[in-house]
């Protein structure tokens, strides 16, 4: 089983739609989670952290659920610039930085 | 702030070839990471480096591979001998408390 499994897509929605991707990752000792997303032929970014209690960034809402060891990433009213690969990122290793990567979730918003 | 800094961004080289990538990470931060991204295996963790000593690199894939942080500011990940399945884009990154990494623009390298 991977570490970190993602839908690779791509999401076609229309703007103003809502979106969710999941994830799900093996090691159940992670202790730290995120969601970064990436652009065509650049870096990564951080877009937000996703803490036990589901936090929220405007129209962004990232969840954990422990129990099921997947993490969710809500987008309201999609805009054009939201086309971006996002990518779910966990805390495996032993030392805090060592982040695990999923392949990231392709989303395609339309006019 | 400048942010995290790499170069080249682009190198096309022959197979053999001696490759050197560098990096500068952000001012202060005291983690620096090294990543490789291809289309068949993601971003894969090569190695991490804390207050310039390396921590971690079982994800350097083989001896060919090195890596070296002489100071706070500078970075290097040398390929020798290069070969076609090195080609791959090369980022950097760091970070200082979590959460997160920030990540530089990172190096595309081909191997011919």
């Amino acid at each position: 089983r991977k570490e970190v499994e993602q839908d690779p897509g791509p999401f076609n929605v229309p703007e103003g739609a809502t979106v969710a991707f999941n994830c799900t990752y093996s090691n159940s000792a992670s202790q730290s989670f995120f969601w970064y997303r990436q652009d065509c032929r650049k870096e990564p970014k951080l877009l937000m952290s996703v803490y036990s209690s589901g936090n929220e960034d405007g129209r962004f809402t990232a969840q954990l659920n422990r129990a099921s060891q997947y993490i969710s990433l809500l987008i309201r009213d999609s805009k054009l610039s939201d086309s971006a690969t996002y990518l779910c990122v966990v805390n495996i290793g032993s030392g805090y930085s060592t982040l695990t990567f999923g392949k990231g979730t392709m989303l395609l918003v339309s006019p | 702030d400048a942010g995290v800094i790499q170069s080249p961004r682009h190198e096309v080289t022959e197979m053999g070839q001696e490759v050197t990538l560098r990096c500068k990470p952000i001012s202060g931060h005291d983690y620096l990471f090294w990543y490789r991204q291809t289309m068949m295996r993601g971003l894969e963790l090569l190695i991490y480096f804390n207050n310039n000593v390396p921590i971690d690199d079982s994800g350097m894939p083989e001896d060919r591979f090195s890596a070296k942080m002489p100071n706070a500011s500078f970075s290097t990940l040398k390929i020798q001998p290069s070969e076609p399945r090195d080609s791959a884009v090369y980022f950097c990154a760091s970070e200082s408390q979590p959460p997160g990494q920030f990540f530089g623009p990172g190096t595309r390298l081909t191997v011919l």
